[in-house]
């Protein structure tokens, strides 16, 4: 199983854009990025999926390099409402995988 | 129209007490999860079902009993509760096992007094 590790917590500034790395260094070739966003007293929900290269939709871009040992979520234009758990999960469509939220990186966006 | 539900939200208890909490979702998945967050935000996977199968175990203790009545159903009873229990507890869907997306439920919080 892919062990990932990213940021304890980050501060940033409404307005800036905010870039979360995650390092999984033993990722297997079959499994894929997934990232999750927790607001408080909620439970989370996915935000962005992705394999190789580059990944965006309309909350985020997921940059994953060519060796695929890390990713970084990339929040645009950060607003207090972006103030969150992200988590990062590394894994196969497969029935061995096990979901691996551990405890995120916990973003505040100060005014 | 609620995907993932969860009852009660809030569960307040003594120690010793036995406790259920419900899940159903009305997405049509075939897997559902449970989940324990501790005071540290720390997420950690308890259960999951596929077809009312268990697939995953993790090292949960005994008194914890997953019971699965249909695919829409995962039901969470915890037998003779300690205070370590005291957490909020999400349960989650998706279409499928692996990495398939998951949807969490608004999450119960559990207080062992």
């Amino acid at each position: 199983l892919a062990k990932t590790t990213q940021p304890i917590s980050m501060d940033s500034y409404e307005g800036q854009e905010v870039n979360i790395t995650c390092s999984h260094n033993n990722i297997a070739t079959n499994d894929y990025i997934t990232w999750y966003q927790q607001f408080p007293s909620q439970g989370p929900r996915f935000i962005i999926q992705g394999y190789k290269t580059k990944v965006t939709n309309e909350v985020a871009s997921l940059f994953i390099p060519a060796d695929r040992k890390s990713s970084t979520l990339s929040l645009p234009r950060v607003s207090l409402s972006d103030t969150a758990v992200y988590y990062c999960l590394v894994g196969e469509g497969g029935g061995s995988y096990i979901p691996t939220f551990g405890r995120g990186t916990s973003l505040i966006v100060h005014p | 129209d609620t995907a993932v539900s969860q009852t009660p939200k809030y569960l307040v208890t003594q120690m010793g007490n036995d406790k259920s909490i419900k899940c159903e979702q009305n997405l049509g998945h075939d897997t559902m999860y449970w989940y324990k967050q501790d005071s540290k935000k720390f997420l950690k996977i308890m259960f999951s079902y596929n077809n009312k199968e268990l697939i995953i175990n993790e090292t949960v203790p005994n008194r914890f009993s997953p019971k699965s009545p249909d695919k829409a159903h995962l039901n969470l009873h915890i037998n003779s509760l300690e205070l370590g229990d005291s957490a909020v507890y999400f349960c989650a869907s998706s279409q499928r096992e692996g990495m398939d997306t998951q949807y969490f439920g608004p999450g119960t919080r559990l207080t062992v007094l």
